[in-house]
Protein backbone atom coordinates (compact mmCIF):
# COMPACT_ATOMS: atom_id res chain seq x y z
CA UNK A 1 0.00 0.00 0.00
CA UNK A 2 1.19 3.00 -0.57
CA UNK A 3 1.56 5.39 2.48
CA UNK A 4 1.55 9.48 2.45
CA UNK A 5 3.60 11.32 4.31
CA UNK A 6 3.82 15.24 5.77
CA UNK A 7 6.21 17.40 6.98
CA UNK A 8 6.59 19.35 9.21
CA UNK A 9 3.73 18.20 11.56
CA UNK A 10 3.68 21.49 13.00
CA UNK A 11 4.37 24.54 12.18
CA UNK A 12 4.46 28.24 13.70
CA UNK A 13 4.37 31.34 11.55
CA UNK A 14 4.03 35.06 11.55
CA UNK A 15 1.28 37.10 9.62
CA UNK A 16 2.33 37.60 6.32
CA UNK A 17 4.83 34.84 6.00
CA UNK A 18 5.41 32.30 3.22
CA UNK A 19 4.15 29.10 4.47
CA UNK A 20 5.08 25.58 2.69
CA UNK A 21 3.96 22.11 3.54
CA UNK A 22 5.35 18.72 2.16
CA UNK A 23 3.63 15.62 1.29
CA UNK A 24 5.50 12.73 -0.05
CA UNK A 25 4.07 9.41 -1.35
CA UNK A 26 5.78 6.28 -1.14
CA UNK A 27 4.92 5.55 -5.34
CA UNK A 28 3.89 7.35 -7.55
CA UNK A 29 0.66 8.54 -7.65
CA UNK A 30 1.08 10.75 -10.92
CA UNK A 31 -0.73 14.36 -9.85
CA UNK A 32 -4.09 12.28 -8.05
CA UNK A 33 -3.28 14.30 -5.11
CA UNK A 34 -5.79 16.34 -2.92
CA UNK A 35 -5.13 19.14 0.25
CA UNK A 36 -7.58 19.58 2.45
CA UNK A 37 -7.66 22.90 5.41
CA UNK A 38 -9.43 21.80 8.77
CA UNK A 39 -10.02 24.53 11.07
CA UNK A 40 -10.53 23.89 14.66
CA UNK A 41 -13.69 22.09 14.95
CA UNK A 42 -15.06 22.58 11.72
CA UNK A 43 -15.61 19.96 9.36
CA UNK A 44 -12.56 19.43 6.42
CA UNK A 45 -12.87 21.51 2.79
CA UNK A 46 -10.98 21.10 0.05
CA UNK A 47 -8.82 23.50 -1.22
CA UNK A 48 -6.22 21.52 -4.24
CA UNK A 49 -7.43 18.78 -6.16
CA UNK A 50 -4.98 17.27 -9.20
CA UNK A 51 -1.83 18.75 -7.33
CA UNK A 52 -2.10 21.72 -8.49
CA UNK A 53 -6.01 22.84 -9.40
CA UNK A 54 -7.28 25.40 -6.70
CA UNK A 55 -11.12 24.80 -5.69
CA UNK A 56 -13.45 27.25 -6.42
CA UNK A 57 -13.71 29.55 -3.89
CA UNK A 58 -10.47 29.21 -2.40
CA UNK A 59 -8.68 32.34 -2.22
CA UNK A 60 -5.33 32.52 -4.32
CA UNK A 61 -2.81 32.90 -1.95
CA UNK A 62 -3.40 28.49 -1.16
CA UNK A 63 -1.39 27.38 -4.22
CA UNK A 64 -0.28 23.35 -4.68
CA UNK A 65 2.94 21.68 -6.94
CA UNK A 66 4.54 18.64 -7.56
CA UNK A 67 4.03 14.99 -9.50
CA UNK A 68 4.64 11.87 -8.90
CA UNK A 69 5.96 11.53 -5.13
CA UNK A 70 6.60 14.94 -4.35
CA UNK A 71 4.19 17.79 -3.17
CA UNK A 72 3.84 20.73 -1.61
CA UNK A 73 0.96 23.48 -0.43
CA UNK A 74 1.76 26.61 -0.16
CA UNK A 75 0.30 29.51 1.41
CA UNK A 76 2.58 32.64 0.11
CA UNK A 77 1.43 35.17 2.93
CA UNK A 78 -0.16 33.25 5.72
CA UNK A 79 -3.36 34.95 7.18
CA UNK A 80 -5.09 34.93 10.86
CA UNK A 81 -8.33 32.73 8.88
CA UNK A 82 -5.56 29.90 7.91
CA UNK A 83 -4.90 28.97 11.58
CA UNK A 84 -5.87 25.10 10.37
CA UNK A 85 -4.71 21.69 10.28
CA UNK A 86 -3.94 20.56 6.91
CA UNK A 87 -4.30 17.47 5.32
CA UNK A 88 -2.77 15.54 1.88
CA UNK A 89 -4.64 12.96 0.49
CA UNK A 90 -3.67 10.42 -2.86
CA UNK A 91 -7.18 9.41 -4.56
CA UNK A 92 -5.46 7.48 -7.39
CA UNK A 93 -6.16 3.38 -7.66
CA UNK A 94 -8.60 2.08 -4.87
CA UNK A 95 -6.96 3.33 -1.41
CA UNK A 96 -7.71 6.97 -0.82
CA UNK A 97 -5.37 7.87 2.39
CA UNK A 98 -4.61 10.62 4.19
CA UNK A 99 -1.50 12.46 5.26
CA UNK A 100 -1.57 12.82 9.01
CA UNK A 101 -2.08 16.20 9.14
CA UNK A 102 0.20 19.20 9.43
CA UNK A 103 -1.22 21.98 11.82
CA UNK A 104 -0.93 25.54 11.40
CA UNK A 105 -0.84 28.30 13.72
CA UNK A 106 0.36 32.04 14.18
CA UNK A 107 3.59 33.27 16.36
CA UNK B 1 -27.25 23.70 -2.65
CA UNK B 2 -25.14 20.46 -1.86
CA UNK B 3 -26.08 19.06 1.43
CA UNK B 4 -25.12 15.98 3.46
CA UNK B 5 -26.99 14.50 6.23
CA UNK B 6 -25.37 11.49 8.28
CA UNK B 7 -27.34 9.58 10.81
CA UNK B 8 -27.17 6.35 12.65
CA UNK B 9 -24.38 7.06 15.12
CA UNK B 10 -24.29 6.36 19.13
CA UNK B 11 -22.87 4.21 21.52
CA UNK B 12 -22.57 0.46 20.72
CA UNK B 13 -20.86 -2.13 22.61
CA UNK B 14 -17.74 -3.83 21.13
CA UNK B 15 -18.56 -6.70 19.14
CA UNK B 16 -21.72 -4.87 17.88
CA UNK B 17 -23.04 -3.29 14.92
CA UNK B 18 -24.49 0.12 13.46
CA UNK B 19 -25.59 1.39 10.28
CA UNK B 20 -24.80 4.71 9.32
CA UNK B 21 -26.71 6.87 6.79
CA UNK B 22 -25.66 10.48 4.70
CA UNK B 23 -29.05 11.47 2.95
CA UNK B 24 -28.07 14.03 -0.27
CA UNK B 25 -29.39 16.56 -1.84
CA UNK B 26 -28.29 19.39 -4.49
CA UNK B 27 -26.80 17.15 -6.74
CA UNK B 28 -27.59 14.23 -9.28
CA UNK B 29 -26.26 11.68 -6.54
CA UNK B 30 -26.28 8.88 -8.80
CA UNK B 31 -23.09 10.51 -11.18
CA UNK B 32 -21.10 10.98 -8.03
CA UNK B 33 -18.91 8.69 -5.79
CA UNK B 34 -19.20 9.01 -2.32
CA UNK B 35 -17.24 8.58 0.58
CA UNK B 36 -16.80 7.57 4.21
CA UNK B 37 -13.75 9.24 6.01
CA UNK B 38 -13.71 9.66 10.02
CA UNK B 39 -11.74 10.98 12.59
CA UNK B 40 -10.86 9.65 16.47
CA UNK B 41 -10.93 12.33 18.88
CA UNK B 42 -8.23 14.59 18.88
CA UNK B 43 -6.56 12.49 15.52
CA UNK B 44 -5.75 13.17 12.20
CA UNK B 45 -8.20 12.23 9.41
CA UNK B 46 -8.47 8.32 7.98
CA UNK B 47 -10.14 7.54 4.83
CA UNK B 48 -12.12 4.02 5.39
CA UNK B 49 -14.38 3.66 2.26
CA UNK B 50 -15.33 4.51 -1.13
CA UNK B 51 -18.31 3.60 -3.71
CA UNK B 52 -18.81 4.68 -7.25
CA UNK B 53 -21.85 6.33 -8.39
CA UNK B 54 -22.98 3.69 -10.13
CA UNK B 55 -22.73 1.24 -6.84
CA UNK B 56 -20.53 -0.97 -9.22
CA UNK B 57 -16.72 -0.58 -7.20
CA UNK B 58 -16.38 -0.52 -3.60
CA UNK B 59 -13.45 0.18 -2.26
CA UNK B 60 -12.21 -0.23 1.69
CA UNK B 61 -8.99 0.91 4.06
CA UNK B 62 -7.53 -2.29 5.45
CA UNK B 63 -8.32 -1.18 8.90
CA UNK B 64 -12.24 -1.94 8.17
CA UNK B 65 -12.00 -4.59 4.88
CA UNK B 66 -14.43 -7.38 6.48
CA UNK B 67 -16.30 -5.81 8.80
CA UNK B 68 -17.59 -2.46 6.82
CA UNK B 69 -19.98 -2.67 3.84
CA UNK B 70 -21.05 0.87 1.66
CA UNK B 71 -23.99 1.04 -0.01
CA UNK B 72 -25.73 3.55 -1.96
CA UNK B 73 -29.63 3.82 -3.27
CA UNK B 74 -29.58 6.52 -5.65
CA UNK B 75 -33.39 6.18 -5.87
CA UNK B 76 -33.41 7.69 -2.29
CA UNK B 77 -30.26 9.93 -3.19
CA UNK B 78 -29.01 7.69 0.13
CA UNK B 79 -25.32 6.64 1.12
CA UNK B 80 -25.28 3.88 3.75
CA UNK B 81 -22.08 2.43 6.06
CA UNK B 82 -23.25 -1.24 7.57
CA UNK B 83 -20.44 -1.39 10.47
CA UNK B 84 -20.67 -4.77 12.19
CA UNK B 85 -17.93 -6.52 14.71
CA UNK B 86 -17.26 -2.86 16.24
CA UNK B 87 -14.07 -2.10 17.98
CA UNK B 88 -12.98 0.62 20.70
CA UNK B 89 -10.70 1.86 17.80
CA UNK B 90 -13.49 2.56 15.72
CA UNK B 91 -14.49 5.55 17.56
CA UNK B 92 -14.63 8.73 15.52
CA UNK B 93 -16.74 11.15 14.03
CA UNK B 94 -17.74 9.41 10.90
CA UNK B 95 -18.25 11.80 7.68
CA UNK B 96 -19.56 11.30 4.49
CA UNK B 97 -18.51 13.22 1.74
CA UNK B 98 -19.00 13.55 -2.14
CA UNK B 99 -16.63 12.84 -4.93
CA UNK B 100 -15.88 15.09 -7.49
CA UNK B 101 -16.68 12.88 -10.04
CA UNK B 102 -17.87 9.12 -10.70
CA UNK B 103 -15.33 7.03 -9.53
CA UNK B 104 -13.32 10.06 -7.92
CA UNK B 105 -11.89 9.64 -4.38
CA UNK B 106 -11.21 13.63 -3.94
CA UNK B 107 -14.48 15.08 -1.82
CA UNK B 108 -15.49 18.39 -2.76
CA UNK B 109 -18.17 18.47 0.11
CA UNK B 110 -18.89 17.08 3.29
CA UNK B 111 -21.41 16.20 6.03
CA UNK B 112 -21.14 17.43 9.54
CA UNK B 113 -20.32 13.80 10.65
CA UNK B 114 -22.45 11.25 12.87
CA UNK B 115 -20.58 10.52 16.12
CA UNK B 116 -19.49 6.47 17.14
CA UNK B 117 -18.67 5.50 20.46
CA UNK B 118 -17.79 1.85 21.19
CA UNK B 119 -17.37 1.32 24.60
CA UNK B 120 -18.69 -1.49 27.40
Amino acid sequence: DIQMTQSPSSLSASVGDRVTITCRASQGISNYLAWYQQKPGKVPKLLIYAASTLQSGVPSRFSGSGSGTDFTLTISSLQPEDVATYYCQKYNSDLFTFGPGTKVDIK
Amino acid sequence: EVQLLESGGGLVQPGGSLRLSCAASGFIFSSYAMSWVRQAPGKGLEWVSAISGSAASAYYADSVKGRFTVSRDNSKNTLYLQMSSLRAEDTAVYYCAKGRGETSGCSNYWGQGTLVTVSS
